[in-house]
């Protein structure tokens, strides 16, 4: 099975751009997570998707917002970018995506990232 | 907000020598995971241990967990080179309800380095 994938790898934007990245996931995965990963604050829970639905979302203002397709393929997007946007973003897809109200969450299958700079 | 803390924060070692990593987490907990990621990319799944299980081993990595001190470690024996990188422990549950949807909390990680 091919791996998870993300596009672009690397992208340079400018403050107040806007920004869209896109993850898609093994084939049969329909949980897709994204992560922010910057050197401060490390790895950070952004929102979750699954089957064209938000059903779980990390501490971010609005301006970090996202959707799923019918085929799982996902998207984030991120509006009025300031510099502290500036970070490693990371999709993952899984089977086990975890329940309502705590339920476990599995292994996690990651892409390689898209690199964002905000200059 | 990071669910842990690993300790130590970097590890530099010589090629055959173990390497021990810690991790800390604050809730209870489902699974713990550890994941390895190479400068800068993705992550990669190393193992998964359930809050029921209290050792695990895969290849020549073993994990523990004690969820009475909400921690577990990650032994890497006979280390080569290719070790290097960082090593993340994650957690999938939090406080205060919600939702687990996806959501793994990530401690700060390890740096290892492996010297030839």
């Amino acid at each position: 099975k091919a791996g998870v994938t993300q596009t672009p790898r690397y992208l340079i934007k400018t403050r107040g751009q806007q920004v869209t990245l896109s993850c898609s996931p093994i084939s049969g995965h329909r949980s897709v997570s994204w992560y922010q990963q910057t050197p401060g604050q490390g790895l950070q829970f952004l929102f979750e998707y699954f089957s064209e639905t938000q059903r779980n979302k990390g501490n971010f203002p609005g301006r970090f917002s996202g959707r799923q397709f019918s085929n799982s393929r996902s998207e984030m997007n991120v509006s009025t970018l300031e510099l502290g946007d500036s970070a490693l973003y990371l999709c993952a897809s899984s089977l086990e995506a975890g329940s309502f109200p705590s339920g476990p969450v599995g292994e996690q299958f990651f892409g390689p990232g898209t690199r964002l700079t905000v200059l | 907000s990071q669910q842990g803390e690993e300790d130590p924060q970097a590890l530099s070692i010589q090629e055959g020598e173990n390497a021990t990593m810690n991790c800390s987490y604050k809730t209870s907990i489902n699974n713990l995971q550890w994941y390895r990621q190479n400068s800068g990319r993705g992550l990669v799944h190393l193992i998964l241990i359930r809050s029921n299980e209290r050792e695990k081993h895969s290849g020549r990595l073993r994990v523990t967990l004690d969820t009475s001190k909400k921690s577990s470690s990650l032994l890497i024996t006979a280390s080569r080179a290719a070790d290097t990188a960082s090593y993340f422990c994650a957690t999938d549950k939090t406080n205060a309800g919600g939702t687990s949807y996806g959501k793994l909390t990530f401690g700060q990680g390890t740096i290892l380095t492996v010297h030839p």
